[in-house]
């Protein structure tokens, strides 16, 4: 998707943590998701963000910077089954209630 | 119904076939979302229903592609005269408020040959 900014590819030990950073437009920001999509499968809520800060949720922790445009998924203590492209979508004020998606960002948890 | 659901799950068209895909949106859910996907990509915005409106048809690629959603609940996205470059998994999403987010259904996959 235009102007969101998220790396194609990350490898990771299970039990590790891993970062996956995203940048958006900033203009007309009304909130920013994250979706975890396993292969031929739905996209699937993981979180929202709207003020700046960290929003924790079990192993799960997404943050925002709206004065950066950035936003980061965090997650902790890696296990197998959390293999899987994790998707950055921006909501713009302008634009109603759809999403536009960065390219995802495909995660390889590695025993 | 408890979750968004799609038919049919997988679809091969012959190149210049018609073809019509289905979205059974949450019962309730009043934004109703059209999005493709291609392999290894995040999913692209087709069109946007609120109730029957169509209130965004921005994303269509083309006027092969048309959607409705006509009493305001199940919704058929039509692509007429396939080509290969519409072979994408479609993927649905309802909303209620569309403040957290969309609830996606499994997706069609459709391959044109």
């Amino acid at each position: 998707g235009q102007n969101i900014d998220q790396p194609t590819e990350m490898t990771a030990t299970e039990g590790a943590i891993v970062q996956i950073n995203c940048t958006y437009q900033t203009s007309g920001f009304n909130g920013l998701f994250w979706y975890q999509q396993h292969a031929g499968e739905a996209p699937t809520f993981l979180s929202y963000n709207v003020l700046d800060g960290l929003e924790e949720k079990g192993r799960f922790s997404s943050f925002l910077s709206r004065s950066k445009g950035y936003s980061y998924l965090l997650l902790k203590e890696l296990q197998m089954k959390d293999s899987a492209s994790y998707l950055c979508a921006e909501k713009i004020k302008a634009a109603g209630n759809k999403l536009t998606f960065g390219g995802g960002t495909r995660v390889l948890v590695k025993p | 119904g408890a979750g968004v659901s799609q038919s049919p799950r997988y679809k091969v068209a012959k190149r210049g076939q018609d073809v019509a895909l289905r979205c059974d949106p949450i019962s309730g859910h009043v934004s109703l979302f059209w999005y493709q996907q291609a392999l290894g990509q995040g999913p692209e915005f087709l069109t946007y229903f609120q109730n029957e409106a169509q209130l965004d048809k921005s994303g269509l690629p083309s006027d092969r592609f048309f959607a409705e959603r006509p009493e305001g609940s199940v919704s058929t996205l039509k692509i007429q005269r396939t080509q290969q470059e519409d072979s994408a998994v479609y993927l649905c999403a309802s909303s209620l408020a569309g403040d957290h987010g969309y609830t996606f259904g499994s997706g069609t996959r459709l391959t044109v040959v």
